[in-house]
């Protein structure tokens, strides 16, 4: 079975700082990992995902992610974060190998919260 | 229009009506989807369509009825709903059903009250 955690429910933080959300899964199998955001009033969207290859991820307005097979991690980072980046931020899992059905695991959701 | 659509966006019913939710996709997918998303938990997948086939129900109850007529349209019929079942629902579709890989694309979602 797959899970994902997101270690934090609100992350506040001013505008122009760094910020980062945390995001740990376990597994028996072999992932692909997604972080989705949710604008208020709207569905969620891609932001990046990690299917293969380098473990640094570079995805939609300006953010990146990082695998970490070691520590079963894949955590969001933004260098600047911006007002417009107040939103809840998804992470998901699907699993690899036969049987998979493309089922997407999401964790709890971390919310962001950018302050003038 | 393009994306994913949805009607109505914001949907009152009591426990005894039936009600339908409406999902379009306009990106020529094969894949689609009903979500979950109550207040403080994890977005829960109900069911998966492929090629208008139903290939997950992940136990859902039977009060929650879905159709997918070809694989643009999906819709999620409602009758005698519980008030703990007062959640916003997500409609999403993919290029292709059962893939790991593919990034799904989300409509704005339904929000559903039960009185």
């Amino acid at each position: 079975a797959q899970s994902v955690t997101q270690l934090d429910s609100q992350v506040p933080v001013f505008e122009e700082a760094p910020v980062e959300l945390r995001c740990n899964y376990s597994s028996s199998v072999s992932v692909y990992l997604f972080w989705y955001v949710q604008y208020p009033n709207q569905g969620l969207q891609l932001l990046l995902k990690y299917l293969s290859g380098s473990t640094l991820v570079k995805g939609i307005n300006g953010f990146e992610a990082e695998f970490n097979k070691s520590q079963t991690s894949f955590h969001l980072r933004k260098p600047s974060v911006h007002i417009s980046d107040t939103a809840e931020y998804f992470c998901a899992v699907s699993g690899s190998g036969s049987g998979n059905t493309g089922k997407l695991i999401f964790g709890q959701g971390t919310t962001l919260q950018v302050k003038p | 229009e393009t994306g994913v659509t949805q009607t109505p966006r914001h949907l009152v019913m009591g426990m005894t009506n039936k009600k339908s939710l409406k999902c379009e996709q306009h990106l020529g997918h094969n894949a689609m989807y009903w979500y979950k998303q109550s207040a403080k938990k994890p977005l829960e997948l109900m069911f998966v369509y492929n090629f208008k086939e139903q290939t997950e129900n992940n136990s859902v109850p039977s009060r929650f009825s879905p159709e997918c007529p070809n694989s643009s349209h999906l819709f999620l019929h409602l009758h005698t709903l519980q008030p703990e079942d007062s959640a916003l629902y997500l409609c999403a579709s993919s290029r292709r059903g059962g893939a790991a890989t593919d990034t799904q694309y989300f409509g704005p979602g339904t929000r559903l009250t039960v009185l």
